[in-house]
């Protein structure tokens, strides 16, 4: 167990429909992550935060948002759903960001499956 | 831009025999590796980094790799395999300049035989 925490596990939704991802990190970890695994693409990363703020944006489309909260819980946003958008989404959690001299490894939770019919 | 390559999708080998999953990096400065494993309905799991010093890492369940600059890989090696060791296995990389997260393989399909 990773401690990363993700809900919901799957969820089946309808073409331009929206839902909400949640994940909790590790406990004092202040980073979350968030990645995307489909079968073309592999993982892709979406976007990063750090104590509430973004740190950086990858391969994150526009109807897609995220945020972190102050007790550091974070949504992902996926609006007007397409088929494409049926994939493994994936959160993260580090204690610090990955950037400059951080070293560390990431903690990933078990992932949300949403299938978009 | 960093990316990495894993030029094979899937990876057989027969229990007991030595097992290579292979990764190549891009980075413009020196990376940072990392190797994480995904079992079936699992989140990755991290098995080994490499960062400076000893070009041959050690990690979790006997894994180790091997940085080799010149040739800009990081290939995970095992020198027995196990059933148990039938997974997806990522490689990762990111550069050590600026706030970069991981960049991630399209990962490799290791089926060990019995």
């Amino acid at each position: 167990d990773s401690g990363v925490t993700q809900t919901p596990k799957h969820l089946i939704t309808a073409t331009g429909q929206r839902v909400t991802l949640r994940c909790s990190p590790r406990s004092g970890d202040l980073s979350v992550y968030w990645y995307q695994q489909s079968l073309d693409q592999g993982l892709q990363f979406l976007i990063q935060y750090y104590n509430g703020e973004e740190r950086a944006k990858g391969n994150i489309l526009e109807r897609f948002s995220a945020q972190q909260f102050p007790d550091l819980h974070s949504e992902l946003n996926l609006s007007s759903l397409e088929l494409g958008d049926s994939a493994l989404y994936f959160c993260a959690s580090s204690v610090v960001p990955a950037g400059g001299s951080f070293t560390g490894e990431l903690f990933f939770g078990e992932g949300s499956r949403l299938t978009v019919l | 831009a960093q990316s990495v390559a894993q030029p094979e999708d899937q990876v057989n080998v027969a229990e007991g025999n030595p097992l290579t999953v292979k990764c190549t990096y891009s980075v413009s400065g020196n990376p940072y590796l990392f190797w994480y494993v995904q079992y079936p309905n699992r989140g990755l799991q991290f098995l080994l980094k490499y960062i400076t010093g000893d070009n041959l890492v050690k990690g979790s369940y006997g894994f180790e790799a091997e940085f080799n600059k010149s040739q800009t890989s990081f290939h995970l090696k095992k020198p027995s395999a196990l059933v148990s060791d039938s997974a997806l296995y990522f490689c990762a990389v990111r550069d050590r300049r600026g706030n970069t997260p991981l960049v991630f393989g399209k990962g490799t399909r290791l089926s060990v035989i019995a």
